[in-house]
């Protein structure tokens, strides 16, 4: 069964950092891209960004909504994928979801959602 | 940027066929999915590749994609199927979702 276990959430202050960690069990995580998604309270999803599979390198590619603040990695050794988060900002308040995608290109979809963390960014 | 754009709110009477649109510029030249998300929990995708079900969604779950609009439809709706309803479509390796719907089911 694939399961997906974010972690780290918590509340911060505008421009402070954060790192949130993805825990995947139940597949080869090295066969998989991986996402964020994230969704402020009440609000839609937003696609945070992804990390490509060992056979693309594993290249990642961020929205540009957090390009330069955000940065997204995994620990193969860890079945771990993480976003750094930093100069976070009131508007960056939300849930982070990870998410495993299925790539079979042109074809690609989010096929599995961890139960997501909650980023709260106030003074 | 892409935009897709779902309406904001669907009512539909148990039983009947409930339709959610997504719209966007030359949409149905992508593939679209569609996530259930019931509140306080994660999304669930309930339709790939415009018009395919995970072997777990019921058949009631149905999907289309042509011109500028894809289409969800939900036939024989239940009361279980009340939730919120995003699409979404990769665009030059971006991933956009539209806006939600929220389908009342009454």
């Amino acid at each position: 069964e694939v399961q997906l276990v974010e972690s780290g959430g918590a509340w911060v202050q505008p421009g402070g950092s954060l790192r949130l960690s993805c825990a995947a069990s139940g597949f080869t995580f090295s066969d998989y891209y991986l996402d964020w998604v994230r969704q402020a309270p009440g609000k839609g999803l937003e696609w945070v960004g992804q990390s490509r599979n060992q056979a693309n390198s594993y290249t990642t590619l961020h929205a540009a909504s957090v390009r330069g603040r955000f940065t997204i990695s995994r620990d193969v050794s860890k079945n771990s994928l993480f976003l750094e988060m930093r100069s976070l900002k009131p508007e960056d308040t939300a849930v982070y979801y990870c998410v495993r995608e299925q790539v079979d290109s042109p074809l690609r979809y989010f096929e599995s959602w961890g139960q997501g963390t909650l980023v709260t960014v106030s003074s | 940027s892409y935009d897709l754009t779902q309406p904001p709110s669907v009512s539909v009477s148990p039983g009947q066929t409930a339709t959610i649109t997504c719209s966007g510029v030359k949409l149905g030249d992508k593939y679209a999915c569609w996530f259930q998300q019931k509140p306080g929990h994660s999304p669930v995708l309930v339709i790939y590749q415009d018009d395919k079900r995970p072997s777990d969604i019921p058949e009631r779950f149905s999907g289309s994609n042509s011109g500028n609009t894809a289409t969800l439809t939900l036939g024989g709706t239940q009361a279980m199927d009340e939730a919120d309803y995003f699409c979404q479509a990769w665009d030059s390796g971006t991933a956009v979702f539209g806006g939600g719907t929220k389908l009342t089911v009454l």
